[in-house]
């Protein structure tokens, strides 16, 4: 069974310095894709980050960056620089691509930023 | 691009009614749609998967008879909530991929929100 653990109920940040957001994964999938996705209070699902299982380097979207350690099973989010519009609840997510319902996305318990001024 | 739209946005609705959500892919097709629900504080917990001309595949746990799931086209899913009670009040999100093995992702719509009285 596919598991994400995001132990970080809440975090706080002060604005224009960077934190670290939490996740691990446990899958007996061979390969499989890993998310990030921001909730803001009006609770749209916005797309933030991927990396995938076979990728040799860590992913990197702008400010977002994925600190990905397959052999620890952990994909954490760094979010560098941060801004009051960071605020949000973050989710971790996986799918994988072999097992049966390939296509599904498991979510994890979510974490709320708050970034201080 | 990959925009998915949800309607209503938001719904109340007396203990008993049935409610119809309506998804939609506006610039891409979409093979495959989602259905999730978030409660309150929660994370998102997939309802069901929606293929195109087919039945929907509910998750252990889902009432397929309470949560009926239409994929009449490739641009359209519908969830209908049946004599609908106030243990159904919470937020539901879909979302729709393009479909194959490789990185796909997942676009979601911006939520409806249910409140049954």
């Amino acid at each position: 069974a596919q598991k994400i653990t995001q132990t970080q109920p809440g975090m706080f940040v002060q604005e224009k310095e960077a934190v670290t957001l939490d996740c691990t994964y446990d899958t007996s999938d061979p390969s499989y894709g890993l998310f990030w996705y921001k909730q803001p209070s009006s609770g749209e699902m916005i797309f933030l980050i991927y990396q995938g299982s076979y990728d040799q380097q860590n992913a990197t979207e702008g400010r977002y960056s994925l600190n990905f350690q397959k052999a620890r099973k952990s994909a954490n989010l760094v979010i560098s620089a941060s801004q009051l519009g960071d605020s949000a609840m973050y989710f971790c997510a996986m799918r994988g691509f072999l097992s049966g319902g390939y296509n599904k996305l498991i979510f994890g318990a979510g974490t709320r930023l708050a970034v201080h001024p | 691009g990959a925009v998915v739209s949800q309607h209503p946005s938001w719904v109340i609705c007396k203990s008993g009614t049935s409610v119809k959500i309506e998804c939609r892919s506006l610039d891409f097709q979409a093979t495959t749609m989602f259905w999730y629900r978030q409660f309150p504080k929660q994370s998102l917990m997939l309802m069901a998967t929606s293929n195109e001309g087919s039945k929907a595949t509910y998750e252990q746990g889902v009432e397929k008879d309470k949560f009926l799931i239409n994929h009449a086209s490739l641009t359209l899913s519908t969830l209908t909530v049946t004599s609908a009670h106030p243990e159904d009040s919470s937020f539901y999100i879909c979302s729709a991929s393009i479909g194959g093995v490789a990185y796909n992702e997942q676009f979601f719509g911006p939520g409806t929100r249910l409140t049954v009285l």
